[in-house]
Order: C-alpha cells, then sequence, then structure tokens
C-alpha cells in the first residue's frame, strides 16, 4: 500500500460545480496534513494546512479525518482557474529539529470546464 | 524576495555526463531539499539538508550527491547522467521542519533530459 494515496482523477468539472477530492494516508504516526496545488508546468504551491478540526479559507475546505486516515479538499463554485493539481502531503514529524518526513501523493487533476 | 532560485531550467545531456543544478535561497531557511517529480508520480525526496553542513539521504539518492557549504546553496550533482533520471527536479527549502509548519518554498523546477 502506498504512503500516501490520491485519485489520479482527472476530474472534469463545469464552472461553478462542486467537486472533492480524498486522500489516504497508512501511517498513523502522521501529523501534518496539506494540500499544494500545482500548476501545469510550474512548481507546487501550498494551498491550505489541514487542521484537525477542519479549515475554511474561501472556496476551499480542507477536513481530516484520523480515524480513517484521510484527509479531503472540497472546492465550492469552481472557477476556470482552478484548473491543477492538487497534491496531498502528509508528514511525520521527528518533534524538535528533526526532519519532517514529507510524503506527496501523485496528485489529482481538476479540469474546470466554461 | 527572490525565494528559491533554480538553475538552469532546461538541460539535455548525454549519457555519461555530470552536470550540477543549482539551488539558492534567500530566506535564510535552514532546510533544504531536492525533489524529483516524474510524469503522473509524485515527488521524491532525493537528498535533504538541515543546515550548512549537514545532509542526507531521502528515498531515490542513488546517482546524486549534494553539498551545503553555505545555507543559501544546496548545490545537486549528477556524476553519469543515465536515462532514468529524466525528469523534473525541485529544490525547495522550510524555516519551520517540525512542530506542524514544514512549508515548503519551491523553486520554478529543472527539466532534465537524458538522452
Amino acid at each position: 500500500r502506498k504512503e500516501v494515496e490520491q485519485d489520479p482523477g482527472p476530474f472534469n468539472v463545469p464552472e461553478g460545480a462542486t467537486v472533492a477530492f480524498n486522500c489516504t494516508y497508512s501511517n498513523s504516526a502522521s501529523q501534518s496534513f496539506f494540500w499544494y496545488r500545482q500548476d501545469c508546468r510550474k512548481e507546487p504551491k501550498l494551498l491550505m494546512s489541514v487542521y484537525s478540526s477542519g479549515n475554511e479559507d474561501g472556496r476551499f475546505t480542507a477536513q481530516l479525518n484520523r480515524a480513517s486516515q484521510y484527509i479531503s479538499l472540497l472546492i465550492r463554485d469552481s472557477k476556470l482557474s482552478d484548473s491543477a493539481t492538487y497534491l496531498c502531503v502528509v508528514t511525520v514529524n521527528a518533534g524538535g529539529t528533526s526532519y519532517g518526513k514529507l510524503t506527496f501523493g501523485q496528485g489529482t487533476i481538476l479540469t474546470v470546464h466554461p | 524576495n527572490a525565494g528559491v532560485t533554480q538553475t538552469p531550467k532546461f538541460r539535455i545531456l548525454k549519457i555519461g555526463q555530470s552536470m550540477t543544478l543549482q539551488c539558492t535561497q534567500d530566506m535564510n531557511h535552514n532546510y533544504m531539499y531536492w525533489y524529483r517529480q516524474d510524469p503522473g508520480m509524485g515527488l521524491k525526496l532525493i537528498y535533504y539538508s538541515v543546515g550548512a553542513g549537514i545532509t542526507d539521504k531521502g528515498e531515490v539518492p542513488n546517482g546524486y550527491n549534494v553539498s551545503r557549504s553555505t545555507t543559501e546553496d544546496f548545490p545537486l550533482r549528477l556524476e553519469l547522467a543515465a536515462p532514468s533520471q529524466t525528469s523534473v527536479y525541485f529544490c525547495a527549502s522550510s524555516y519551520n521542519p517540525g512542530g506542524g509548519a514544514n512549508v515548503l518554498t519551491f523553486g520554478a523546477g529543472s527539466r532534465l533530459t537524458v538522452l
């Protein structure tokens, strides 16, 4: 089983749609969770961190389910500019100043069409 | 601020050639990383550094070497290029790797093709 798994998609949705992605992780010691966005032929950029209580940033909502070991990203009212690859990142922190191991999922491709 | 700067952006190598990918950051981040990304795959960690003079292997270090003589610079060396090293390489840095921060700032990437 991969450490971090995402449905690669692609997800093709019309503008204005609501779309959700899930990401599962295998290491129960995972402590930090993030969603990154990667535009075509560009570098990944942080979209949002994922907190235990869930968090929202405008049209984006992130949820964490530790019991089932998955995180989710919900995008409401999709825009053409939301078209990108969404990368799930899971971290097992070693604590203190030690390196925290980051593991990336393979990414979910989203295409929003007019 | 420039953030993380990588050079070159594109490079074509012949099998067996050597080259160095340069990476520099101006954010005074202690932690720096090199990743490779193959099509349809997640990022795989090659090497990382927790500070000047300290480096360690990631998931896929074979065929690569790194050094970290200053806080700012973290070059990645390919000694004998092989077709399997054709990939997009990303350098990244972070300020607080522990305590849940682990927010990476990436360079724009270097596309390497080995023929």
